[in-house]
């Protein structure tokens, strides 16, 4: 059965730094992946999704995720995080029925 | 552009009432929908899926069901409300194959 781990409950980093939200992942077949933000009493927000191609996904607000087969992993990244990203992350990845897995969420905690 | 809208953003509900949350898609045709409750500000549990009118499936067993009753219309109820069901109830709609767009949620709490 298709399963995430996401096996941070939370990542702290200093604005202005790089930022890694870990995600691995267990599927039989190809991936499909996706990472999503949710802000406090909010609806899950889109970032991005890997489908096929180059490893390195571009997403919304300056995020990205690296796709990487052999470690099964697809980390979620910025290159310069901001108090405003402070919010909880989802990994996902698609499973049967197109239904979406869901990993616990890894709260990110941006400090100015 | 396609929007989903959720009413009511919140909710009070005593234990033993009944329950309607309506969502809404606008701007697709056929989606793919689905209720989500997230309980504790954290976990999210698929509660039902629909991919057609009248066509419901059961994630879990439990006090509440789904109905469908226009393409895009997507209905969460249940007769008789426990404490245990208090937590953020989320919508969401895909195209087969796709990402799954959410809707601002509906925050239920039981007392």
């Amino acid at each position: 059965a298709q399963s995430v781990a996401q096996p941070e409950d939370q990542v702290n980093v200093a604005e202005g730094n790089p930022l890694t939200v870990k995600c691995t992942y267990s599927v039989s077949g190809n991936p499909y992946l996706f990472w999503y933000v949710q802000y406090p009493n909010r609806g899950l927000q889109f970032l991005l999704k890997y489908i096929t191609g180059d490893n390195l996904v571009k997403g919304s607000y300056g995020f990205e995720a690296e796709f990487n087969k052999s470690q099964t992993s697809f980390h979620l990244k910025k290159p310069s995080a901001l108090v405003s990203d402070s919010a909880l992350y989802f990994c996902a990845v698609r499973g049967y029925g197109n239904k979406l897995v869901f990993g616990a969420g890894t709260i990110l905690r941006v400090k100015s | 552009s396609q929007t989903i809208h959720q009413w009511p953003a919140t909710l009070v509900q005593p234990v033993g009432s009944p329950l309607s949350l309506e969502c809404t898609v606008e701007g697709t045709s056929n989606p793919n929908l689905y209720w989500y409750r997230q309980a504790a500000g954290r976990g999210l549990q698929l509660l039902f899926y629909s991919v057609g009118i009248g066509q419901i499936s059961s994630e879990v067993p439990q006090n509440l069901s789904a109905s469908r009753p226009q393409d895009r219309q997507f209905i969460l109820s249940s007769k008789k409300l426990l404490l245990s069901d208090s937590g953020f109830y989320l919508c969401a709609w895909s195209v087969v194959g796709d990402e799954q767009y959410f809707g601002p949620g509906t925050r239920l709490t039981v007392t």
